[in-house]
Formats: structure tokens, C-alpha cells, sequence
């Protein structure tokens, strides 16, 4: 999997849009951006994942620069239930092997 | 609630002993791994299954081991247990073997190894 750089630490007020950004400079052409979260004690959850150019669900959206050599997840109106931390994952998951090797992620802390 | 279940929630257990952890995974889904998060390694992929038939490895120890059975359900065997194996044992389980990093993680089993 690429070697990925995202910050440690982020702190937010609730209601604020949210962006963490992802760097990952030795992305292959086939690799996937892959985004979890994880609450303390639980398992992480799949968030969202995308390739190129914009995804969007119904909790995120994923922007992706034509280089591809980062990305942006993008918490819309984050609350406090939205502190954990969010790991941003890269590889091909077609490939041959489809494990998830989690980096240290970054700790989102929202507060009122 | 991702539809994937792991008992026990809790082990408490002496060094040298042996514990089997299990994963039922969402219904449905072939794929089985394991993932082990501590203090000091972060989260760390062990092994997957698909169908039965061991599909990956990481970074697993000899002293553990895994099987996924007829039912698709996956157990974790840790033997001669040492303090550093206290951690925190996910399961996860994926629909589409291979091609997807988008994987349902169980609550997980705590162990504490004393």
C-alpha cells in the first residue's frame, strides 16, 4: 500500500464543515483512496472510498485532485458525536489482497 | 450495528495459556479477517479467509492461529499467551473476496493477558 501522511490532530466546533487532508505523493494507478473511522473501543467503519474527482455519500464526500497525490475528506456540519479518529487507507484492492494497513490516523476532536 | 458479531466481548487469562476467540460474520459474506489493536503496533491486519481457504497473511505469530468453517464463521486461537498479546481482536467481514476495501468490523474482544 502507498505510504500515506495525515495530520495527527484536529480540533472543531460543531456545526463547522470539517476537511482532512491525505497525503499519499507514491499512489500507483490503480490504487483506491479508502477512508474509516474509528470510535474509541470499536471497530473502525467504512466511511467512503473513491478513485478520482468527487465521491459523495450521505455521511461524506471524498475530492480527489487530478494527480491524485492527496485527497480531502470533508465532514460536512460535524457534531460531537463526529470526535474519533479518521484513518485514510490507499492501495489496490483488486490486486491480490485486499487487507487494510491503518497508519496512525488523525484524532478529530469536535466541541461545542 | 455492522451485522458482525464476536464473543467474547471481554477474556481475562494468565501468560502461557490458550483462548479462542470468534466471528460470525454478516450474513452472506465470505470474506473473514482479523485485525489486532494495541497501544504501541496501532491496528494490524492478521490473516483473511475467503470461503474457507486461508486468502492473506500479515503479521500473525506462529503461536496464533485461525480457521473459517462450513458456516463461514471464524475462530482465532492464541496459545502461550504473553503480556504483549493484550489487545483488542477485530473481525471484519467483506461481500466481494478480493476487490473491495470496504470491510463491516465486528465490536471486537478485548484480551488481557495478566
Amino acid at each position: 500500500l502507498a505510504k500515506t501522511t495525515q495530520p495527527i490532530s484536529m480540533d472543531s466546533y460543531e456545526g463547522q464543515e470539517v476537511n482532512i487532508t491525505c497525503s499519499h505523493n507514491n499512489i500507483a494507478t490503480n490504487d483506491y483512496i479508502t477512508w474509516y473511522q474509528q470510535f474509541p473501543s470499536q471497530g473502525p467503519r467504512f466511511i467512503i472510498q473513491g478513485y478520482k474527482t468527487k465521491v459523495t455519500n450521505e455521511v461524506a464526500s471524498l475530492f480527489i485532485p487530478a494527480d491524485r497525490k492527496s485527497s480531502t475528506l470533508s465532514l460536512p456540519r460535524v457534531s460531537l458525536s463526529d470526535t474519533a479518529v479518521y484513518y485514510c487507507l490507499v492501495g489496490d484492492p483488486t490486486g491480490g489482497g485486499n487487507k487494510l494497513t491503518f497508519g496512525t490516523g488523525t484524532q478529530l476532536k469536535v466541541e461545542l | 450495528d455492522s451485522g458482525v458479531t464476536q464473543t467474547p466481548k471481554h477474556l481475562i487469562t494468565a501468560t502461557g495459556q490458550r483462548v479462542t476467540l470468534r466471528c460470525s460474520p454478516r450474513s452472506g459474506d465470505l470474506s473473514v479477517y482479523w485485525y489486532q489493536q494495541s497501544l504501541d503496533q496501532g491496528l494490524q491486519f492478521l490473516i483473511q479467509y475467503y470461503n474457507g481457504e486461508e486468502r492473506a497473511k500479515g503479521n500473525i505469530l506462529e503461536r496464533f492461529s485461525a480457521q473459517q468453517f462450513p458456516d463461514l464463521h471464524s475462530e482465532l486461537n492464541l496459545s502461550s499467551l504473553e503480556l504483549g498479546d493484550s489487545a483488542l481482536y477485530f473481525c471484519a467481514s467483506s461481500d466481494r473476496g478480493d476487490s473491495t476495501y470496504e470491510q463491516y468490523f465486528g465490536p471486537g474482544t478485548r484480551l488481557t493477558v495478566t
